[in-house]
Order: C-alpha cells, then structure tokens, then sequence
C-alpha cells in the first residue's frame, strides 16, 4: 500500500524565519492536498496540486508537486505566529478517492 | 450555511460500554469519512463511505463500525470501548468528485476510564 512520510516531525523557528515541510510517497500520486491544522482545531483544507511540478502560492505560502508526482512541499517565508500548527500533506494514488493524511509537521513560532 | 457537526463534543465512557458518535453534514456530500488522532499518528483513517448503504474499513478499524442510511449521517459505533480507543475522533464529508477537498468536523474528544 501507499506509504507516506512527512519531514520533519517538529519544526521550532524564530518569527520572520522560513519554514519548509516535505511529503514523501512511495507510489506515484494522482495529486496532493494540504491541510493546516490550528491547536485544538480542526484540519482546514489550503489547497491542492495536479500536475508535474506544479508550483502554486498563497501570500507567504509556496507549494511545490515534483516533476516525479511522488514528493511535494510547503515552504512559508518570513513565518508568523499565526503559522502555528500542524501542516498534512494528503497524496491520492490513482486508486481511489480515500484520503489518506501524512503524519504531519507541526509548527512552532516563537516571537 | 452547509456545515458538517459532530456531537457529542466531549464524552467519558467506561471500558466496555458502547458509545456512538455522531456525524452530521448538510453539503449532501457523497464521501464522508472517520478519523482519530493521537499524539504522534496524525490523521488515522477508521471507516469511510463512498454513499448511502455504502461503508469500507480504513486502517484502523478494529472495533469501530459505521452505518450510512442516508446522505447527511454517518454515526461511528464503539463497539465495546477500549482505553486505546481514548483519542480525538474527527468527522469528515466531501463531494463524490476526484479531487475535491475534505470539510471536517470540530471534533469529539473521548476518554475511555
């Protein structure tokens, strides 16, 4: 079955530092969802990504698709306290609609 | 608004009791979807359902069932609750469409004395 690793686990930064997270799938991925997750909240979709090296922003957040469709990333630049949270990336294979979530990375800001 | 609520928001239940949570969205999703989550797991998939009368087993699904008798609810069943059933239990709906993104629930935190 799809295996899925995010890196890393824990990300402490300094406000105004950059913070990326990377997902990591062993079967190539039909797309990728992100969702961010506040403390004591619920997981709230950010956005999702198609194709081959897709590159899309959101103000300070970038997210990336490889050119393989197997991995992708979230880089925030310049993080601020409301950053905090836990970020999941979910993979799709082409073999279903069950959404599946990486363990996630949390993040914390310290001002 | 459309909305999905869980309820209850908070419940304690003794070890071999069983409790039901309940699921209800008002998006007339097709996919709705059980989660827990524990310190260092994430997200957990238990059961999901792809429709009325539909439901499959996630990756943890030992003693939890679902039923989906209509569009709006999908109740999680504890069968027979365990202290390794004590977790935050998450709720989730989304449309039948590939690549449609999943609307969650507030959550119900369970503890299992």
């Amino acid at each position: 079955g799809q295996q899925v690793m995010q890196i890393p686990q824990y990300q402490h930064v300094q406000e105004g530092e950059d913070f990326t997270t990377y997902c990591n799938s062993s079967t190539t991925l039909s797309n990728i969802q992100w969702y961010k997750q506040r403390p004591g909240g619920h997981p709230v979709f950010l956005i999702q990504l198609v194709k081959s090296g897709e590159v899309k922003k959101q103000k300070r957040l970038t997210f990336q698709f490889g050119e393989a469709k197997k991995n992708s990333s979230l880089h925030i630049t310049a993080t601020q306290t409301t950053d905090v949270g836990t970020y999941f990336c979910a993979p799709r294979d082409n073999y279903g609609q069950n959404f599946v979530f990486g363990p996630g990375t949390r993040l914390s800001v310290l001002p | 608004d459309a909305e999905i609520t869980q309820s209850p928001r908070h419940k304690i239940t003794e070890t071999g009791r069983q409790v039901t949570l309940a699921c209800h969205q008002t998006w007339n999703h097709n996919n709705m979807f059980w989660y827990r989550q524990d310190l260092g797991h994430g997200l957990r998939l238990i059961h999901y359902s792809y429709g009325v009368h539909d439901t499959n087993k996630g990756e943890v699904s030992d003693g939890y069932s679902v039923s989906r008798s209509n569009t709006e609810d999908l109740p999680l069943t504890l069968e027979s609750a365990a202290s390794s059933q004590t977790s935050v239990y998450f709720c989730a709906s989304s449309r039948r469409q590939e690549g449609t993104e999943a609307f969650f629930g507030q959550g119900t935190r369970l503890t299992v004395v």
